[in-house]
């Protein structure tokens, strides 16, 4: 089946710090991916769309300046979360979608395994 | 824009009985999937089930089935025969391009 590999799957910075986080889609080619941030025993929320050879599509409310997504091919999005600070810990997650044979909207999203970020 | 509501934060289940979960969503528009997702502790995101909105039958999937109401815009879960293995956060979605997730229920599944 589809997999989506997310790394690093736990990462330790400074405060001030820039932190990338890497989002592959291994066997299949994702124009789009998506990104959510996951507080402790809350929801995923969805902070951006990745879109690939364009500009990703912020949530409102999301700073674009301090999460910096890159989809430069159709296997690699990162997400670069910039002078850091200890509110931005969280868990953070990846995900796409294999359209392949499928309505684009009945295909499953494939999730990373998250990266757990913490800020000092 | 679309929400998904989650109305159970917490629920438990004894082994081998069955549990409903239940979901409802807001939105405007005709066709669209639903889906339930399960996040085990490892924090793993497994798609449970999933449903078009333009097919009246409720999916099944072995041991897990939906009760899918579009007039009433609900989307509930029900697991049967219960096992440990099924303790998890589970997560209701909907989706056009993009997923949208509720809140989550906390299923805990007792020996």
């Amino acid at each position: 089946g589809a997999v989506v590999s997310q790394h690093p799957s736990r990462v330790i910075c400074k405060s001030g710090t820039s932190v990338k986080i890497e989002c592959r889609s291994l066997d299949f080619q994702a124009t789009t991916m998506f990104w959510y941030r996951q507080f402790p025993k809350q929801s995923l929320m969805l902070m951006a769309t990745s879109n690939e050879g364009s500009k990703a599509t912020y949530e409102q409310g999301v700073e674009k300046d301090k999460f910096l997504i890159n989809h430069a091919s159709l296997t690699l999005s990162t997400l670069t979360v910039t002078s850091a600070h200890p509110e931005d810990s969280s868990f953070y997650i990846c995900s796409a979608r294999d359209p392949k044979g499928q309505r684009l909207g009945y295909s499953p999203l494939h999730f990373g395994n998250g990266t757990r970020l913490t800020v000092t | 824009a679309q929400t998904v509501t989650q109305s159970q934060p917490e629920m438990s289940v004894q082994e081998a009985e069955t549990v409903t979960l239940s979901c409802t969503y807001d939105t405007s528009e005709s066709n669209y999937y639903l889906f339930w997702y399960k996040q085990p502790p490892s924090r793993q995101m497994i798609l449970v089930i999933r449903q078009e909105a333009y097919k009246q039958q409720n999916a099944t999937e072995n041991r897990f089935s939906v009760n899918f109401q579009k007039a009433a815009k609900s989307f509930s879960l029900k697991i049967s025969d219960s096992q440990l293995g099924d303790t998890a956060m589970y997560f209701c979605a909907f989706t056009r391009n993009d997923m949208r997730f509720g809140a989550g229920t906390r299923l805990t599944v007792k020996p």
